[in-house]
């Protein structure tokens, strides 16, 4: 696509509840990325993806959090029994260069916003 | 650790130019990126630095100093559109971006 999308845009969930956010990255892009980012703050890096393979998830809070890219290209990030400090803006972001070993330019999507009531 | 600091909000006005500045402490140093991110959006991709020296691009350059750990974004002749929030960014040595919080552009008429 001509951008990375990314779904739904606003999710509201009740607490206890999984949620699954989904990301699809611009055609082509092997490397993919999440981050977290609360109101006023930069991106909260949470882990990223080569191809299929998650190569660094070091920043998922807990293991609540999961995320999988079955295909190389959509990504999902899923949440277990939400609570309500995971209500942020969740962010997706892919770069043509592979993750770990590029300089290339990351380009955002434009983010699910997640509230946990 | 590792560390990103730019001031909080800035203030300028239509017309004028505007330096933020950026200071970095970082396990490694893979080169620097700025943001532009207006409320509510994605952010997107404004400059790289990976040597020292100043980058133009249009109305705003970014200059670089690796032995300062310092960079900054000048954005000249100013409008209003550019009232957004600037992040810093540098990529360490595990090719990992390390972000700064952001610096909010006001711009006044």
């Amino acid at each position: 696509g001509a951008g990375v999308s990314q779904s739904p845009r606003y999710k509201v969930t009740k607490r206890g509840q999984d949620v699954a956010l989904r990301c699809d990255p611009i055609s082509g892009h092997v490397s993919l990325y999440w981050y977290r980012q609360a109101l006023g703050q930069g991106p909260e890096f949470l882990t990223y993806f080569n191809y299929e393979a998650q190569q660094d998830k070091s920043g998922l809070p807990n293991d609540r959090f999961s995320a999988e890219r079955p295909e190389g290209s959509i990504s999902t990030l899923t949440i277990q029994r939400t609570e309500q400090r995971d209500s942020a803006m969740y962010r997706c972001a892919s770069s043509s260069g592979l993750a770990g070993d590029s300089t290339d330019t990351q380009y955002f999507g434009p983010g699910t916003r997640l509230t946990v009531l | 650790g590792q560390n990103i600091d730019q001031p909080t909000e800035m203030t300028a006005t239509e017309g004028a130019i505007v330096q933020i500045n950026c200071t970095y402490q970082t396990s490694g140093f893979n080169g620097l990126f700025w943001y532009q991110q207006h409320a509510g959006e994605a952010p997107t991709f404004l400059s790289y630095n990976v040597l020292d020296g100043l980058e133009e691009k249009g109305r705003f350059s970014s200059f670089l100093s690796r032995s300062k750990g310092y960079s900054y974004l000048l954005l000249k002749e100013l409008q209003m559109k550019d009232s957004a929030s600037y992040l810093c960014a540098v990529l360490d040595s595990n090719y990992q971006l390390i972000w700064g919080a952001g610096t909010k552009l006001i711009i006044k008429p």
